[in-house]
Formats: structure tokens, sequence, C-alpha cells
């Protein structure tokens, strides 16, 4: 299997429950990333992890928590969402010095919807 | 503020109607600008990046160009699996790696 593969596709989850999406990339790449995509909205960053190290955290409710336990995968894992929380999350990955040799790669995400 | 606009948010074309999408963009310091094709159901997929004025890149029936302000996504003849969203962003001046900023997107449609 090549590219950035996530689980589940689809998710519908309480606002009380607990989930964890997954992503897992299958370029070599060192650097992962969680991208959020909502209805009639630009792609927004959430979190970077470069070698497994998170280097960004874009103001991200801390009902959203990220693992990277190593440079192929990367979790989201979610707890007590609201209803605004419903979007498309979004994985990426890329090489460790980002730019045009190396643009993001993205999975096909995780349609998120929250009751 | 850095931001990305692009224009129009909708595009329908007949087939074989060339047409071009604009994405104008204000950053302290652009560090390339990059274009991306989204089907329906589907994450973003990369087609070009572009690091200064004049730049030029061509895939198939798309081609992009760069200005000191705007890009232009050049599609001719198009066919009906151009359909698609098509998105340009650009990196957040002083950001990490992998930190960009998305425009909304151009959805086209090209009908038979």
């Amino acid at each position: 299997e090549t590219g950035v593969t996530q689980t589940p596709r689809h998710l519908v989850m309480g606002m009380t429950n607990k989930k964890s999406l997954k992503c897992e990339q299958h370029l070599g790449h060192n650097a992962m990333y969680w991208y959020k995509q909502s209805a009639k909205k630009p792609l927004e960053l959430m979190f970077v992890y470069n070698f497994k190290e998170q280097t960004e955290n874009n103001s991200v409710p801390s009902r959203f928590s990220p693992e990277c336990p190593n440079s192929s995968h990367l979790f989201l894992h979610l707890h007590t969402l609201q209803p605004e929380d419903s979007a498309l999350y979004l994985c990426a990955s890329s090489q460790g010095v980002f730019g045009g040799d190396s643009p993001l790669h993205f999975g096909n995400g995780t349609r998120l919807t929250v009751t | 503020e850095d931001q990305v606009t692009q224009s129009p948010e909708a595009l329908r074309l007949q087939e074989g109607e060339s047409s071009s999408l604009n994405c104008s963009y204000t950053v302290s310091g652009l560090r390339g600008l990059f274009w991306y094709r989204q089907d329906p159901g589907k994450g973003p997929e990369f087609l070009f990046t572009l690091y200064s004025a004049g730049e030029e890149k061509e895939k198939e029936r798309l081609k992009a160009t760069l200005t000191k302000k705007e890009s232009f996504l050049h599609i001719t003849a198009p066919k009906p699996e151009d359909s698609a969203t098509y998105l340009c962003a650009v990196p957040v001046y002083g950001g990490s790696q992998g930190n960009l900023i998305f425009g909304k997107g151009t959805k086209l449609s090209v009908k038979p």
C-alpha cells in the first residue's frame, strides 16, 4: 500500500464519546500533519510533527489530542467534542525540509459528525 | 496578515471552453505558492509549486503562472474529468514547515 491512509473514513460520535483517528504514511516522510476542513472554510492546520516531535499546535482546543509514536503513524484522540467540530479531518506528510520538492501529501480524510 | 483569496468560487465550463482560475495572496515573504486539486470525498492532490514571479509550470491541460501578487491556473480545452475543486496555498511567514494558508478554492464543473 502506498501514500497516506486514514481510518476510519467516516465517524459519528456523541459529545461524550472518546474516539481516535488514525493515519499511516508509506512514503518514507518524516513530518506529519493534521488539517481540518470545515464546510465553506479553508483548510486549517491543527498540528505538525517532525521526527515524532510536535513543532506546531495551532491553538487547537485540548479536546483534540495528537499522538505520533513514530514517523509513519499519527493519531488524533477525540473527547467531549462539540457539534461544531464536525468536519473532514485530513492527515498529510512531507519530507523533513518542506518546500517545492516535498509538498504535502494528503490522505482522503475522516468525515467526522458529532451529534 | 497573510491571506489567500481565490476567485471565482465556482466556475461552470463546457467541454473545450478554456478559462482561468485566480489566486491572489498577501504574505510577508513568499516561500512558494502551491496548487492542489481536490475531488469530492478525497484529500487534496498536489499539482504545482511556483516560487518566483514569471515562473510557469504545466501538466496536461493545466498551466500555472505566478506574479508578485497573484497566481493563475489556466485550463485549456477542459474535459469533464477536470471537474474538481482547485485550491491554492502559501506557507505562513515565519511558520513551521507545512503551515500553509489555503484559499477556499474554486469549484470547477466541466459539462460534456
